[in-house]
Parts: C-alpha cells; sequence; structure tokens
C-alpha cells in the first residue's frame, strides 16, 4: 500500500547549520507532495507543496525536490534559525485518492541558538 | 481570519465513558477530517467527509464515528472510550489540495 518514510525522529542543529529531512515514498501511481510543519502547541500547517508538472517546492527558504527516480521528497534549508524548531512531515496525496493524505512519522527539529 | 476551532482543548475521562469532540471552520470548505496523532505514527486518518451526511472511513476508524449535519461543523465521537484511545487529535479542513488544521485536543482515556 502507498507509504510515507522519515527515517529521522529527531534532528538536532546549530542555528546557521545546514538542514536536511530525509522523505520517501512509496506508491503505484503520481502523487502530489507535501511538506507540513508544525509549531509547538499549534496544528500542521502547509509549508510547501509540489507536483509531477513542477518537481520543486520552496517556502520561507525551505526547498524540495521531488524526485521519481528515487521516490524521495527531501527538505532542506541553507542555514537554520531557532524559529525553525518544529516538527516537520511530509505527505502525500496519490493521483486517485481524492483528498486524502499519507503522512509519514514526522522529523522533530531543533535549532540551538 | 480563516481557522478551524475544536473545543475541548484538554480532557480527561475514564476508561467507558462517552467521549465528544467538536471541530468547527469558518471557510465553508466542504471536505473536513479528522486525524489522531501518536508519536512516531505521525498523523492517521480516521474519517473523512465530503459535506453534510457524507462521511468514509479514514486508515483506522475502528472505535470511532462521526457526525456532520452542517457544513462548518464536524464531531468525532468515541462510544465507551478505551485507555488505548489517549491522543492528540486533530480535524481539518481542505480547500484545493491544502489541508487547515485545528489547534488539536488532547484526550486523556484512564
Amino acid at each position: 500500500g502507498d507509504s510515507v518514510i522519515q527515517m529521522q525522529g529527531q534532528v538536532t542543529l546549530s542555528e546557521n547549520d545546514f538542514l536536511f529531512i530525509n522523505c520517501t515514498y512509496s506508491t503505484t501511481g503520481y502523487p502530489t507532495l507535501f511538506w507540513y510543519v508544525q509549531y509547538s502547541g499549534e496544528g500542521p500547517q502547509l509549508l510547501l507543496q509540489v507536483t509531477t508538472a513542477n518537481n520543486k517546492g520552496s517556502s520561507r527558504g525551505f526547498e524540495a525536490t521531488y524526485d521519481k527516480g528515487t521516490t524521495s521528497f527531501h527538505l532542506q534549508k541553507t542555514s537554520v534559525q531557532e524559529i525553525d524548531s518544529a516538527v516537520y512531515y511530509c505527505a502525500m496525496r496519490e493521483d486517485n485518492a481524492g483528498a486524502k493524505l499519507t503522512f509519514g512519522g514526522g522529523t522533530r527539529l531543533t535549532v540551538r541558538p | 481570519d480563516m481557522k478551524v476551532t475544536q473545543m475541548p482543548r484538554y480532557l480527561i475521562k475514564r476508561m467507558g465513558e462517552n467521549v465528544l469532540l467538536e471541530c468547527g471552520q469558518d471557510m465553508s470548505h466542504e471536505t473536513m477530517y479528522w486525524y489522531r496523532q501518536d508519536p512516531g505514527l505521525g498523523l492517521q486518518l480516521i474519517y473523512i467527509s465530503y459535506d453534510v451526511d457524507s462521511n468514509s472511513e479514514g486508515d483506522i476508524p475502528k472505535g470511532y464515528r462521526v457526525s456532520r449535519k452542517k457544513r462548518e461543523h464536524f464531531s468525532l465521537i468515541l462510544d465507551s472510550a478505551k485507555t488505548n484511545q489517549t491522543s492528540v487529535y486533530f480535524c481539518a479542513s481542505s480547500f484545493g489540495a491544502e489541508q487547515f488544521f485545528g489547534p488539536g485536543t488532547r484526550l486523556t482515556v484512564l
């Protein structure tokens, strides 16, 4: 079945470090891919999304590239700040699944000042 | 201000009691969702509602039921709560591909 895998449960960095969060997905179709961010005490909110048409998304300094060959959708940021500390979720919507999203397990990012 | 609201924010119940979680949205979105969030498991879809009285099971519907009698309101009901239903519950609504989440309800079943 469809699945989204985030291998890193936790990532700890210092300010201005480079961020790389793994995400791989498994599906038979051509999904739309998303990164959601959840700050402490809040619900998740959309950070960026990518479709097969555009392959790359960016928002607030974060970037993610859709690689159909490796079925990966890693999240990157050149220089993280303390305010980026949050839980990041990779998610997938299959092209025939209507509105349903499949989420990964989440990666908790802690950025030390 | 577009938002999804959830009530209550915190709830403690005893095993076997009934639980009602409420969700509202002011964006007239047709589609709404209930998820639960557990460490390491991410967000798991319980139910999805496509409009009033048009509800479908998600990935983990067992032990839950829902009610949607108005477009802006979506309820999650636990009949006879179990301890393994202790979790954080999120409601969401969607417009196009983007889902908008509420702040969550932390439910503890003792």
